[in-house]
């Protein structure tokens, strides 16, 4: 099964991009990456996914590397509302089923 | 829009208990999944279910069990509560290119 790795923590000033990396390296060629996010006692918010080519949104964007193994996501002008825990994750298909991998997720605190 | 409707928000139940966590979704997902999280530990998948009365083992499934009878719903079950199964419990479910999470429950167990 694709794992993926993301550093636990990081820091962004406010108004600068925030770069949130994830390490994906066992990924096969028909899984997707999301990505995640979580503010304190709330579910989860969809921010953004990808397959091979980057992607935009009105959130974020999300770099994939050519050869898959890693992606970046990208907020390009961060404010105090986006500090929260980033979650990578691969969606693996499987005989059983599909089955979604998370990361331990990234700690991003955005600093005034 | 979607909904995945996690029962109760707040439990606190006694050990020895058995404590249901019912999940909802109302879009006719075939798949959908439940996952403890703790402070460092992050998101830990417990079951998952990509049908009617199919189930498979997640990565952390003892001491737990899970039922799904009909296809919006998928319930939880720790037969015998213990305190390190104080934690929050998150369902999602999944269809085509989008996972939609519940708000989550807070389950202590004293």
């Amino acid at each position: 099964d694709a794992k993926t790795t993301q550093p636990p923590s990081m820091d962004c000033a406010e108004g600068r991009a925030a770069n949130l990396p994830c390490n994906h390296s066992t990924i096969s060629g028909n899984e997707y990456v999301y990505w995640y996010r979580q503010i304190h006692s709330q579910g989860p918010q969809y921010i953004i996914h990808g397959l091979k080519n980057n992607e935009t949104n009105e959130m974020a964007s999300l770099i994939i590397t050519e050869d898959r193994k890693s992606s970046t996501l990208i907020l390009p002008h961060a404010t105090l509302r986006d500090t929260a825990v980033y979650y990578c994750i691969v969606r693996v298909a499987n005989n059983a089923g599909n089955m979604l991998t998370f990361g331990g997720g990234t700690r991003l605190m955005v600093k005034p | 829009d979607v909904k995945v409707t996690q029962s109760s928000r707040y439990l606190v139940k006694r050990t020895g208990e058995k404590v249901f966590l019912e999940c909802v979704q109302d879009m006719d997902h075939e798949n959908m999944f439940w996952y403890r999280q703790d402070p460092g530990l992050g998101l830990r998948l417990i079951y998952f279910s990509y049908d009617v009365k199919m189930k498979e083992k997640g990565d952390i499934p003892e001491g737990y069990s899970v039922s799904r009878e009909k296809k919006e719903r998928f319930s939880l079950i720790l037969e015998s509560a213990s305190t390190n199964q104080t934690s929050m419990y998150l369902c999602a479910s999944f269809t085509g290119n989008t996972i939609y999470f519940g708000e989550g429950s807070w389950l202590t167990v004293v």
